[in-house]
């Protein structure tokens, strides 16, 4: 079983404050997904990172893969009440070339952001 | 374009009662996945369907089953249910190959009493 170990699992910050989650493994995924959940409602695809040592950045929020793919981190520069929700890390399991998981992400267990005005 | 949709929203049952799930992918979404999620155990993988097979199982209880059908829309059956097995039940669609990320529905509350 490939675990993922997110941390912190809870933070609260001020508005205007900057805040990085990370995401942690032992094992090798071919890619690592960052999504938000609201109370009640399913997961929303934030972004995708796929190659070692890849940086991404969505407006406000920076998803960076560690160079063995077996890390992550989400930076969210001037945070914003919006941005409260919980976060996930999943991680696709490494398979043969141009196999996809078959469905089976690996989840952390979150880490809830509140954001206050 | 439509999102992936579940059905019903919230459903309560009582122990040893069976429940049946529906989960309509995203127009052109082959392969739906399902999964549970409950404060304890967050998010775990429940099964995987494509094109009406079920290719990944995660470490459920056979009580746990599910079916796609040719429109690929998908249903999960829990059979004798328990306390334990209250949770938010998802799925989610997409297209095949790596990368392309996963689409959830908002989710079944399914309730045991």
């Amino acid at each position: 079983t490939q675990l993922l170990e997110q941390s912190p699992q809870f933070l609260s910050i001020q508005e205007g404050e900057n805040l990085t989650v990370y995401c942690n493994s032992s094992s090798v995924f071919s890619s690592l997904q960052w999504y938000r959940q609201e109370p009640g409602e399913g997961p929303v695809l934030l972004v995708t990172v796929v190659t070692g040592g890849e940086v991404k950045k969505l407006k406000r929020l920076t998803f960076q893969f560690g160079d063995a793919r077996k890390d992550s981190s989400l930076h969210i520069t001037a945070a914003q009440p919006g941005d409260t929700g919980l976060y996930l890390c999943a991680g696709e399991p490494r398979l043969a070339p141009y196999q996809d998981s078959w469905g089976k992400l690996q989840f952390g267990a979150g880490t809830q952001v509140v954001v206050t005005p | 374009k439509a999102g992936v949709t579940q059905t019903p929203r919230y459903l309560i049952k009582t122990r040893g009662q069976q429940v049946t799930l529906s989960c309509s992918p995203i127009s052109g979404h082959r392969s739906v996945s399902w999964y549970q999620q409950t404060p304890g155990q967050g998010l775990q993988f429940l099964f995987e369907y494509f094109s009406e097979t079920q290719r990944n199982k995660g470490n459920f209880p056979g009580r746990f089953s599910g079916r796609q059908f040719s429109n690929s829309r998908s249903e999960m059956n829990v059979s004798t249910l328990e306390l334990g097995d209250s949770a938010l039940y998802l799925c989610a669609s997409s297209q095949p190959g790596q990368y392309y990320g996963y689409t959830f529905g908002s989710g079944t509350r399914l309730t045991v009493v």
